[in-house]
């Protein structure tokens, strides 16, 4: 149980365009999920934690209208890179903590800006 | 603010034998403790966690200790395998309301376990 599913696992697209990623929790129902990004070799850097119904609150210096984030349901969870560039490429990845059970986490998205 | 130390940074071992992976932390205010393994490319998969009442959590061969009082927490792995191999990463959950939920990641240990 208590799985975080995300969608898709690895995207190419080429600079200027936008690029969905999708977070589904499967068995349980998240008001709250957190989005990651991690740069090669280092550790996870929240970038957002998104709430259901609600705006997503930002970690400083992570700008809002290049991620945008919505929750529309207490199982989805997207973030939208928009007019992507070659230096947002990397791996993100979303959690959600499904209750007392710790963090669950997707197994990340490889985004790739040509 | 937290910040979380993760000792060795690699760390390259013969098959059978047993290690000890370190973390540690600033704040002892913690909530939870959760250990996590990351495969190249994946995402993070939850080893174990320990809650702040607790000392120590056992899965397997896999045992974690939790000492809030000097911030610190390990890892041990009994008998390890080449399919060990992975980077594990220990995060904490702060224990204040203001930012409840949100976790305070280690730089993680990369783990070579060899055949």
């Amino acid at each position: 149980g208590a799985v975080v599913s995300q969608h898709p696992s690895r995207v190419i697209c080429k600079s200027g365009t936008s690029v969905k990623i999708e977070c589904r929790s499967l068995d349980f129902q998240a008001t709250t999920m957190f989005w990651y990004r991690q740069f090669p070799k280092k550790s996870l850097m929240l970038m957002a934690t998104s709430n259901e119904g609600s705006k997503a609150t930002y970690e400083q210096g992570v700008e809002k209208d290049k991620f945008l984030i919505n929750h529309a349901s207490l199982t989805l969870s997207t973030l939208t890179v928009t007019s992507a560039h070659p230096e947002d490429s990397s791996f993100y990845i979303c959690s959600a903590v499904p209750q007392a059970r710790g963090y669950t986490f997707g197994s990340g998205t490889r985004l790739t800006v040509v | 603010k937290q910040e979380v130390t993760q000792i060795p940074a690699a760390l390259s071992v013969p098959e059978g034998e047993n290690l000890v992976l370190n973390c540690s932390f600033t704040d002892s205010a913690i909530y939870n403790l959760q250990w996590f393994r990351q495969d190249p490319g994946k995402g993070l998969t939850s080893l174990l966690l320990i809650q702040s009442s607790q000392r120590e959590q056992t899965s397997g061969r896999l045992n974690a200790s939790l000492d809030k009082s000097s911030g610190r927490s390990t890892l041990y792995i009994a008998a390890s395998q080449p399919g060990d191999s992975a980077t594990y990463l220990c995060a904490v959950y702060p224990g204040s309301s203001g930012s409840a939920r949100q976790l305070t990641f280690g730089s993680g240990t990369q783990l070579t376990v060899l055949p």
